[in-house]
Protein backbone atom coordinates (compact mmCIF):
# COMPACT_ATOMS: atom_id res chain seq x y z
CA UNK A 1 0.00 0.00 0.00
CA UNK A 2 1.33 3.40 -0.98
CA UNK A 3 1.98 5.90 1.74
CA UNK A 4 -0.50 8.87 0.38
CA UNK A 5 -2.52 7.49 -2.60
CA UNK A 6 -4.41 9.96 -5.57
CA UNK A 7 -6.48 8.77 -8.74
CA UNK A 8 -3.91 9.97 -11.55
CA UNK A 9 -6.92 11.03 -13.87
CA UNK A 10 -7.47 13.10 -15.54
CA UNK A 11 -10.16 14.71 -14.17
CA UNK A 12 -12.13 16.74 -17.01
CA UNK A 13 -14.25 19.81 -16.16
CA UNK A 14 -16.33 21.90 -17.52
CA UNK A 15 -15.48 25.54 -16.75
CA UNK A 16 -17.23 27.46 -13.85
CA UNK A 17 -18.25 23.20 -12.49
CA UNK A 18 -16.71 22.49 -9.19
CA UNK A 19 -13.31 19.82 -9.53
CA UNK A 20 -13.31 17.46 -6.74
CA UNK A 21 -9.84 15.71 -5.70
CA UNK A 22 -9.30 12.87 -3.42
CA UNK A 23 -6.28 11.74 -1.63
CA UNK A 24 -6.03 8.94 1.17
CA UNK A 25 -3.04 7.58 3.36
CA UNK A 26 -2.30 4.88 5.48
CA UNK A 27 -0.37 6.44 8.71
CA UNK A 28 -2.66 7.56 11.61
CA UNK A 29 0.02 9.26 13.30
CA UNK A 30 0.24 11.84 10.25
CA UNK A 31 -0.09 15.67 10.84
CA UNK A 32 -0.41 17.97 8.80
CA UNK A 33 -1.17 18.25 5.40
CA UNK A 34 -1.17 19.79 2.01
CA UNK A 35 -1.95 20.67 -1.50
CA UNK A 36 0.06 21.88 -4.11
CA UNK A 37 -0.55 22.65 -7.85
CA UNK A 38 2.17 21.98 -10.56
CA UNK A 39 1.81 23.30 -13.77
CA UNK A 40 3.70 21.30 -16.42
CA UNK A 41 7.66 21.63 -16.37
CA UNK A 42 7.66 23.65 -13.16
CA UNK A 43 7.89 23.42 -9.22
CA UNK A 44 4.73 22.60 -7.02
CA UNK A 45 3.49 25.51 -5.73
CA UNK A 46 1.86 25.15 -2.16
CA UNK A 47 -2.26 26.02 -2.49
CA UNK A 48 -3.41 24.76 0.99
CA UNK A 49 -2.73 23.31 4.21
CA UNK A 50 -4.80 21.84 6.85
CA UNK A 51 -4.23 20.20 9.89
CA UNK A 52 -7.23 19.58 11.90
CA UNK A 53 -10.24 17.42 10.98
CA UNK A 54 -12.93 19.81 9.19
CA UNK A 55 -12.99 22.12 6.42
CA UNK A 56 -10.53 25.00 5.38
CA UNK A 57 -11.58 27.58 2.49
CA UNK A 58 -9.16 29.99 0.94
CA UNK A 59 -10.86 32.20 -2.09
CA UNK A 60 -12.10 29.27 -4.64
CA UNK A 61 -10.21 26.63 -2.71
CA UNK A 62 -11.80 23.90 0.00
CA UNK A 63 -9.65 21.50 1.93
CA UNK A 64 -11.42 18.87 4.16
CA UNK A 65 -9.66 16.36 6.32
CA UNK A 66 -11.52 13.45 7.83
CA UNK A 67 -8.63 11.49 9.89
CA UNK A 68 -10.67 9.13 11.13
CA UNK A 69 -10.89 7.85 7.62
CA UNK A 70 -7.39 9.29 6.96
CA UNK A 71 -8.72 11.41 4.06
CA UNK A 72 -7.98 14.35 3.04
CA UNK A 73 -10.06 16.43 -0.32
CA UNK A 74 -9.74 19.45 -2.05
CA UNK A 75 -12.78 20.99 -3.96
CA UNK A 76 -11.67 23.90 -6.50
CA UNK A 77 -15.12 25.95 -7.06
CA UNK A 78 -15.71 28.04 -10.35
CA UNK A 79 -12.58 25.92 -12.32
CA UNK A 80 -11.20 28.33 -14.78
CA UNK A 81 -8.96 26.81 -17.86
CA UNK A 82 -5.79 28.10 -15.57
CA UNK A 83 -6.17 25.85 -13.04
CA UNK A 84 -5.83 23.08 -15.63
CA UNK A 85 -2.38 20.96 -13.71
CA UNK A 86 -1.56 18.52 -11.91
CA UNK A 87 -2.78 18.46 -8.34
CA UNK A 88 -0.19 16.80 -5.78
CA UNK A 89 -1.29 16.02 -2.26
CA UNK A 90 1.22 15.43 0.74
CA UNK A 91 1.42 14.29 4.45
CA UNK A 92 4.13 15.16 7.22
CA UNK A 93 4.35 12.43 9.40
CA UNK A 94 4.73 13.04 13.16
CA UNK A 95 7.53 10.79 13.36
CA UNK A 96 10.35 11.92 11.72
CA UNK A 97 8.96 14.78 10.31
CA UNK A 98 9.09 12.63 6.82
CA UNK A 99 7.00 14.34 4.14
CA UNK A 100 5.55 11.91 1.66
CA UNK A 101 4.03 13.31 -2.09
CA UNK A 102 0.94 11.29 -3.53
CA UNK A 103 1.55 10.80 -7.08
CA UNK A 104 -1.14 13.30 -7.92
CA UNK A 105 -4.08 13.94 -10.03
CA UNK A 106 -4.32 15.87 -13.29
CA UNK A 107 -6.77 18.09 -13.72
CA UNK A 108 -8.61 19.85 -17.35
CA UNK A 109 -10.72 22.76 -17.47
CA UNK A 110 -12.29 22.96 -20.73
CA UNK A 111 -13.68 25.94 -21.85
CA UNK B 1 16.32 37.65 -2.87
CA UNK B 2 14.53 35.68 -0.52
CA UNK B 3 13.76 32.13 -1.78
CA UNK B 4 15.41 28.63 -2.66
CA UNK B 5 17.88 28.72 -5.45
CA UNK B 6 18.64 25.40 -7.02
CA UNK B 7 21.20 25.04 -10.02
CA UNK B 8 22.19 24.52 -12.57
CA UNK B 9 18.46 24.56 -14.30
CA UNK B 10 19.81 21.65 -17.26
CA UNK B 11 22.76 19.35 -16.28
CA UNK B 12 24.18 16.80 -18.50
CA UNK B 13 25.59 13.70 -17.47
CA UNK B 14 27.91 11.17 -19.34
CA UNK B 15 27.26 7.34 -17.67
CA UNK B 16 29.84 6.48 -15.25
CA UNK B 17 29.92 10.08 -13.78
CA UNK B 18 28.97 11.64 -10.60
CA UNK B 19 27.23 14.99 -10.89
CA UNK B 20 26.25 17.59 -7.70
CA UNK B 21 23.13 19.39 -7.48
CA UNK B 22 23.13 22.53 -5.93
CA UNK B 23 20.31 23.68 -2.88
CA UNK B 24 20.62 27.50 -1.34
CA UNK B 25 18.29 28.59 0.42
CA UNK B 26 18.02 32.50 2.63
CA UNK B 27 14.70 31.97 4.24
CA UNK B 28 16.33 30.62 7.54
CA UNK B 29 14.73 27.59 7.24
CA UNK B 30 15.58 24.70 9.46
CA UNK B 31 14.42 21.47 7.19
CA UNK B 32 15.60 20.84 3.77
CA UNK B 33 14.15 17.91 1.20
CA UNK B 34 15.38 16.19 -1.87
CA UNK B 35 12.45 14.84 -4.05
CA UNK B 36 12.98 13.18 -7.51
CA UNK B 37 9.90 13.35 -10.51
CA UNK B 38 9.87 11.51 -13.23
CA UNK B 39 7.32 12.32 -16.25
CA UNK B 40 3.99 11.76 -15.31
CA UNK B 41 5.01 10.77 -12.20
CA UNK B 42 4.25 12.10 -8.49
CA UNK B 43 7.44 13.46 -6.07
CA UNK B 44 9.43 10.55 -4.72
CA UNK B 45 11.63 11.43 -1.39
CA UNK B 46 15.52 10.68 -1.54
CA UNK B 47 17.06 12.41 1.28
CA UNK B 48 16.05 14.72 3.98
CA UNK B 49 17.75 17.00 6.34
CA UNK B 50 16.18 18.67 9.82
CA UNK B 51 19.11 20.14 11.04
CA UNK B 52 22.79 20.99 10.14
CA UNK B 53 25.18 17.33 10.19
CA UNK B 54 22.13 14.98 10.38
CA UNK B 55 19.88 13.63 7.39
CA UNK B 56 17.89 10.78 6.85
CA UNK B 57 17.58 8.51 3.78
CA UNK B 58 14.16 8.94 2.01
CA UNK B 59 12.19 6.17 -0.03
CA UNK B 60 14.81 6.30 -2.99
CA UNK B 61 18.18 7.14 -1.61
CA UNK B 62 20.07 4.55 -3.11
CA UNK B 63 22.69 5.97 -5.48
CA UNK B 64 22.61 8.88 -4.18
CA UNK B 65 24.16 11.31 -1.81
CA UNK B 66 23.84 14.64 0.38
CA UNK B 67 25.95 16.44 3.06
CA UNK B 68 24.52 19.40 5.03
CA UNK B 69 27.27 20.95 6.72
CA UNK B 70 25.78 24.13 6.71
CA UNK B 71 21.93 25.30 7.66
CA UNK B 72 21.60 26.68 3.98
CA UNK B 73 22.79 24.72 1.70
CA UNK B 74 21.87 20.91 0.97
CA UNK B 75 23.84 19.53 -1.93
CA UNK B 76 23.09 16.18 -3.31
CA UNK B 77 25.17 14.14 -5.59
CA UNK B 78 24.04 11.57 -7.94
CA UNK B 79 26.25 8.53 -8.29
CA UNK B 80 27.87 6.43 -11.36
CA UNK B 81 25.28 3.66 -8.72
CA UNK B 82 22.13 5.63 -9.97
CA UNK B 83 20.80 3.29 -12.60
CA UNK B 84 18.58 5.84 -14.29
CA UNK B 85 19.52 9.38 -13.14
CA UNK B 86 17.67 10.89 -15.84
CA UNK B 87 14.96 12.91 -13.74
CA UNK B 88 13.52 16.71 -13.03
CA UNK B 89 14.98 17.12 -9.01
CA UNK B 90 13.50 19.32 -6.69
CA UNK B 91 14.52 21.07 -3.22
CA UNK B 92 12.43 21.81 -0.59
CA UNK B 93 12.96 23.48 2.52
CA UNK B 94 10.15 24.16 5.49
CA UNK B 95 10.57 25.69 9.07
CA UNK B 96 10.02 23.43 12.17
CA UNK B 97 7.04 22.30 13.92
CA UNK B 98 3.47 21.37 12.97
CA UNK B 99 2.87 23.54 10.43
CA UNK B 100 6.19 22.84 8.13
CA UNK B 101 4.85 24.15 4.83
CA UNK B 102 7.14 23.18 2.18
CA UNK B 103 8.29 25.00 -0.39
CA UNK B 104 10.19 24.07 -3.55
CA UNK B 105 13.35 25.53 -5.59
CA UNK B 106 12.92 25.72 -9.59
CA UNK B 107 14.60 22.24 -9.78
CA UNK B 108 17.18 20.91 -11.89
CA UNK B 109 16.44 18.53 -14.83
CA UNK B 110 19.38 15.98 -15.38
CA UNK B 111 19.40 13.96 -18.27
CA UNK B 112 22.10 11.37 -18.88
CA UNK B 113 23.75 11.31 -22.75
Amino acid sequence: QKEVEQNSGPLSVPEGAIASLNCTYSDRGSQSFFWYRQYSGKSPELIMSIYSNGDKEDGRFTAQLNKASQYVSLLIRDSQPSDSATYLCAVLKAAGNKLTFGGGTRVLVKP
Amino acid sequence: DGGITQSPKYLFRKEGQNVTLSCEQNLNHDAMYWYRQDPGQGLRLIYYSQIVNDFQKGDIAEGYSVSREKKESFPLTVTSAQKNPTAFYLCATSLSGTSRKAFFGQGTRLTVV
